[in-house]
């Protein structure tokens, strides 16, 4: 059981938009920034978005991200087959056991 | 180029030991924090510990703490992660990866299998 909690499958059809939700606590998502990641089968973990809403270098913009609250969201514009992937949410958390938490993840599928 | 290379992995026995390195090139090693990252087998990520850029801070999972010490030598541009008694649940891919919170580089992971 993680402590983020993200939607286990999302699809949408190709050139579409789709939305991922990533839903935590005051402990963590509440008074942190959140970051997302992007993982290709077979390949490690990428940077997708940082500090909230940041895109590192060579991330498209249609990649973009916002949070309000205790949640978090992945939005991605003009669906690609090869953006077909698992994505996961993290941050900071604060509590008693405090360390970095990953959302369980969600795995995108391009129709 | 920023490159994190890991070694290290491989099969082990339940309460054994293991070490396992991440040679960092490409940047300024001793200037950034670092983290070990593992995913098991068809699951998601889990954090496993974080080190600070002197080494002086340490942080770790619950699910490792008491069992694994993270260490890094700046000289030589390297983290490491000793494991200890390992169980079958610790059987993942483990990433180095950099940064404090934010995750921009990751090496590509070696296997730990934990099994009799």
């Amino acid at each position: 059981q993680s402590v983020l909690t993200q939607p286990p499958s999302v699809s949408a059809a190709p050139g579409q938009k789709v939305t991922i939700s990533c839903s935590g606590s005051s402990s963590n998502i509440g008074n942190n920034y959140v970051s997302w990641y992007q993982q290709l089968p077979g390949t490690a973990p990428k940077l997708l978005i940082y500090d909230n809403n940041k895109r590192p270098s060579g991330i498209p913009d249609r990649f973009s991200g916002s949070k309000s609250g205790t949640s978090a969201t992945l939005g991605i514009t003009g669906l690609q087959t090869g953006d077909e992937a698992d994505y996961y949410c993290g941050t900071w958390d604060s509590s008693l056991s405090a360390g970095l938490v990953f959302g369980g993840g969600t795995k995108l599928t391009v129709l | 180029e920023v490159q994190l290379v890991e070694s290290g992995g491989g099969l082990v026995q339940p309460g054994g030991s293991l070490r396992l390195s991440c040679a960092a090139s490409g940047f300024t090693f001793s200037s950034y924090e670092m983290n070990w990252v593992r995913q098991a087998p068809g699951k998601g990520l889990e954090w496993v510990s974080y080190i600070s850029s002197s080494g002086s801070t340490i942080y770790y999972a619950d699910s490792v703490k008491g069992r694994f010490t993270i260490s890094r030598d700046n000289a030589k541009n390297s983290l490491y992660l000793q494991m200890n008694s390992l169980r079958a649940e610790d059987t993942a891919v483990y990433y180095c990866a950099r940064g404090a919170v934010n995750f921009d580089y990751w090496g590509q992971g070696t296997l730990v299998t934990v099994s009799s």
